[in-house]
Formats: C-alpha cells, structure tokens, sequence
C-alpha cells in the first residue's frame, strides 16, 4: 500500500531557531503534497496544499513567510518552520495523493519550542 | 467553502455492541468522504471510504452510509472490541477544488471490556 514517511518524528528547538519537516512518498509518486496541524484533542487543520513544481496554496490564516514549503520532486515535500516560537508546538502531519483522491498520511512530527 | 460538523464528540459502548458516529457537510459538490482512524500520537489511518454515487459500502465489520439528499454521512462499527478504541474522523472532499480534505472534529471512541 501507499506509505508515506516523515522526519524528524520529534524535535524540541530554541525559540528563533528554524526547523524543517521532511514528507516523502516510499513507493508512490505524490502529485499533491498537503500539510497539516494538529493540537491536542484537536481535529487535523489543514495549512497548505504543496503541488511539484509550483507555488504552495495556503489556507487563510497561515502565514506563508512563516512556514514555508517547497515540493521539489514527486516524492518530497519539506515544510520550514521559521523563527519558531512556543505556540508554533505542535503535530505536524503530511499527506500525500497519487490520484488526486485518497490521502495517505505521515506519522508526523511533534515539534517542541521552548 | 466545506464545513463538515462530526457528532458525538465522545462515545463509550461496551465490548460487543455497536458504535454510530454521524457528519454532516455543507456543500452539496462534495463527493468524495473518507474516515480515518487515529490513535494517540500517530497517523490517521483511512479505514473505509465512500463516493458520491454510492449509498452504502462495507468493510468486514466497518460499514458507511451516505445520504446525498441530506448531506450527512455516517460511520458504524459493529461487534466492537477494546482495539476500536481510537479518535475517528469523518471528512469531505469537493474533488475538482483542489482534492482537500475538510475534517470534522472527531469522535473519541472507547471501548470498554
């Protein structure tokens, strides 16, 4: 079946300091690339919506300065969190879609500031 | 664009008896309504799916309905057992508007031996 895998799974960081999120396809090429965030008990937002080769589209509200994305290749998508602060902790979760329907989803990153 | 409200929040049912969670969405294109299965810390993993043209699919002991005239849709788990236990999303998809996925809130689901 589809797997996509993601790294790092955890990162704790200083606040100011950048992170990057990798998300890539193993077996599959990923036409679309989404991004999401997850608090606790909370439901999964999405960010960002990342095609190969083109500008990601972001949801309102979300900073494109602040997390940027860049969808270099069918298989990977990577997502920077930039300056980060503590309300930026959070799961981070990618998915990927071959065929434009099914989603298949990343095990995340949990993503410390201190 | 899509809201899809997702109820009840919680639900606790005994080992052996059935579970029913219910969505509802918003905008009539929709065609496309996944669920997923997350447990705690990892990945939401799609456990059925279910497309526009279709009333009804099951899965062993996981069955969808949708109801297009209403715009809800609903999970059933039958024959529940403690490995159900999990938080369930119900979502949508309008797949000529960029295939994203608008997820309800979810269901925190436990089953109680």
């Amino acid at each position: 079946g589809a797997v996509v895998s993601q790294h790092p799974s955890r990162v704790i960081c200083k606040s100011g300091t950048s992170v990057k999120i990798e998300c890539r396809s193993l077996d599959f090429q990923a036409t679309t690339m989404f991004w999401y965030r997850q608090f606790p008990k909370q439901s999964l937002m999405l960010m960002a919506t990342s095609n190969e080769g083109s500008k990601a589209t972001y949801e309102q509200g979300v900073e494109k300065d602040k997390f940027l994305i860049n969808h270099a290749s069918l298989t990977l998508s990577t997502l920077t969190v930039t300056s980060a602060h503590p309300e930026d902790s959070s799961f981070y979760i990618c998915s990927a879609s071959e065929r434009g329907d099914t989603q298949y989803f990343g095990p995340g990153t949990r993503l410390t500031v201190l | 664009g899509e809201n899809v409200e997702q109820h009840p929040s919680t639900l606790s049912v005994q080992e052996g008896d059935s579970a029913v969670i219910k969505c509802t969405y918003s905008d009539s294109a929709s065609n496309y309504f996944p669920w997923y299965k997350q447990e705690l810390g990892k990945r939401p993993q799609l456990i059925i799916d279910i497309r526009s043209n279709v009333g009804e699919k099951k899965d062993q002991r996981i069955a969808v309905t949708l109801n297009k005239t209403a715009k809800h849709f609903s999970l059933h788990i039958t024959e529940t057992q403690p490995e159900d236990s999990a938080v369930y999303f119900c979502a949508a998809i309008r797949e000529a508007a960029g295939n994203k996925l608008t997820f309800g809130g979810g269901t925190r689901v436990l089953v109680k031996p």
